[in-house]
C-alpha cells in the first residue's frame, strides 16, 4: 500500500529564508505525488503535483518540488518565505486502485505546520 | 468555474443524533470523495462515488454512509454520532480524462462537525 511520511509537525523560518518541507513516499507502483496547503478554517488547496512527467515540478506561490526516485522523496521548497506562506502543508500519494474501477484515493502525510517569523 | 461547495460549513450535534453533509462538485466532475480530518488521525479517506456508485471505501464503521445523485452532488450521513466523530469533513471532486478520472482532486472548504 502507498504511504507518505512527513517527519516532524512544525517548522519555523524567518521571512525571506528558504522553506524546505520534507516528504518521503512508499509505493509499489510509479507514484503520483501531491502537495496541498491548508490555511486556517479552510479546505485543501493544490500547490503542485508529480504525475511521472518532469521530475522538477513548479507550483503556485513560488513553490516547487523535486521527485527523486532513488531517495523516494518529494520535498517541497520555496527560495524565500513570505508571511502569507504560514499554513499547514500536506504531502499525499495517490493510491490508484485497478480493482475498483480506477478509483483514486489520496493517502496523506500527517502535515507540517509552517510558521514564518518577521 | 465555481469550486467545490459544501454545506453547512459548521454543525453542532449531540451524541446519538445523525447528521447529513452535502457536497456539490465542480461542474462537469463526476467523482466525489470524502475525507475526515482530525488532529489525532489526520486526513483519512472515507469513500468515493462515481456516477452514483460507491467505487471505494475507507476503513470506517457502517455508521458512515454516502450517496451520489444523478447531478453528481453527494451527501454523506453519519448515524448515532459519537464524540470521536467531531472533525472537519472534506469533499473533493475529480473530472474526467476520457473514460477515467483525472489525477487531481479539488477540495471544498469542509464542514466542521462538533459532537457534544
Amino acid at each position: 500500500a502507498q504511504s507518505v511520511t512527513q517527519l516532524g509537525s512544525h517548522v519555523s523560518v524567518s521571512e525571506g529564508a528558504l522553506v524546505l518541507l520534507r516528504c518521503n513516499y512508499s509505493s509499489s507502483v510509479p507514484p503520483y505525488l501531491f502537495w496541498y496547503v491548508q490555511y486556517p478554517n479552510q479546505g485543501l488547496q493544490l500547490l503542485l503535483k508529480y504525475t511521472s512527467a518532469a521530475t522538477l515540478v513548479k507550483g503556485i506561490n513560488g513553490f516547487e518540488a523535486e521527485f527523486k526516485k532513488s531517495e523516494t522523496s518529494f520535498h517541497l521548497t520555496k527560495p524565500s518565505a513570505h508571511m502569507s506562506d504560514a499554513a499547514e502543508y500536506f504531502c499525499a500519494v495517490s493510491d490508484r486502485s485497478v480493482t475498483q474501477g480506477g478509483s483514486e484515493k489520496l493517502v496523506f502525510g500527517k502535515g507540517m505546520k509552517l510558521t514564518v517569523n518577521p | 468555474k465555481a469550486g467545490v461547495t459544501q454545506t453547512p460549513r459548521y454543525l453542532i450535534k449531540t451524541r446519538g443524533q445523525q447528521v447529513t453533509l452535502s457536497c456539490s462538485p465542480i461542474s462537469g466532475h463526476r467523482s466525489v470523495s470524502w475525507y475526515q480530518q482530525t488532529p489525532g488521525q489526520g486526513l483519512q479517506f472515507l469513500f468515493e462515488y462515481f456516477s452514483e456508485t460507491q467505487r471505494n471505501k475507507g476503513n470506517f464503521p457502517g455508521r458512515f454512509s454516502g450517496r451520489q445523485f444523478s447531478n453528481s452532488r453527494s451527501e454523506m450521513n453519519v448515524s448515532t454520532l459519537e464524540l470521536g466523530d467531531s472533525a472537519l469533513y472534506l469533499c473533493a471532486s475529480q473530472g474526467l480524462a476520457g473514460a477515467r478520472t483525472t489525477d487531481t482532486q479539488y477540495f471544498g472548504p469542509g464542514t466542521r462537525l462538533t459532537v457534544l
